[in-house]
């Protein structure tokens, strides 16, 4: 069984849409959680980050973590052809520096 | 830009070549990474340097071969690789502090051996 699963999609949504993207895990010391978006030809940059269970939102983006499913969620409103990209969720535990990664969701927003 | 510099970004090698890849951290940060990204498949970590200590080596080959000469600068030395090791190789540092932190990404370099 993976660390980490994760959909790889592709997802295709048109504009204006929610995208909802997720994660579950396996690991119960996980306690640090991320989204990291990746356009082509690009590094992985940090989209959200989110420590423990609960919700966190920044501006179109909100992350949610159920940490008693081990599950989590990305959640992209009014989506923009500006948010066709890879997401990534990643993972880690307490005083710990080592992320472990989804295989990452390719979506696709349609103008 | 993220205060995370790799290069060169593309490079093509044979098999019998040596080469090597540089990443250079802007960032202040006492961690770097090395990673491997493959078509479909999650990123798998290579190398953790720790405050200029290897920490962490997966089951790494030996024709891969890391250097960390300061906290800012991560080296990885290429020697007789296999097509198989084509992919993206990502650098990424962080600071580790005793709560966990985000990492940042390079541009990555996207290698391709024939």
């Amino acid at each position: 069984q993976k660390e980490v699963e994760q959909d790889p999609g592709p997802l295709s949504v048109p504009e204006g849409a929610i995208v909802s993207l997720n994660c579950t895990y396996s690991n119960s010391a996980f306690q640090y959680f991320m989204w990291y978006r990746q356009y082509s030809r690009k590094g992985p940059e940090l989209l959200m980050y989110t420590y423990s269970s609960g919700n966190k939102e920044d501006g179109r983006f909100t992350a949610q973590v159920d940490k008693s499913s081990k599950y989590i969620s990305l959640f992209i409103r009014d989506s923009q052809p500006s948010d066709s990209a890879t997401y990534l969720c990643a993972m880690s535990r307490s005083n710990d520096y080592k992320l472990s990664f989804g295989a990452g969701t390719t979506v696709t927003v349609r103008a | 830009e993220t205060g995370v510099t790799q290069t060169p970004r593309h490079l093509v090698m044979g098999m019998t070549n040596k080469k090597s890849l540089k990443c250079e951290q802007h960032l202040g940060h006492n961690a770097m990474y090395w990673y491997k990204q493959s078509a479909k498949k999650p990123l798998e970590l290579m190398f953790v340097y720790n405050f200029k200590e290897q920490t962490e080596n997966n089951s790494v080959p030996s024709r891969f071969s890391p250097e960390c000469p300061n906290s800012s600068h991560l080296f990885l030395h290429l020697h007789t690789l296999q097509p198989e090791d084509s992919a993206l190789y990502l650098c990424a540092s962080t600071e580790v502090r005793g709560l966990n932190t985000e990492a940042f990404f390079g541009q990555g370099t996207r290698l391709t051996v024939v």
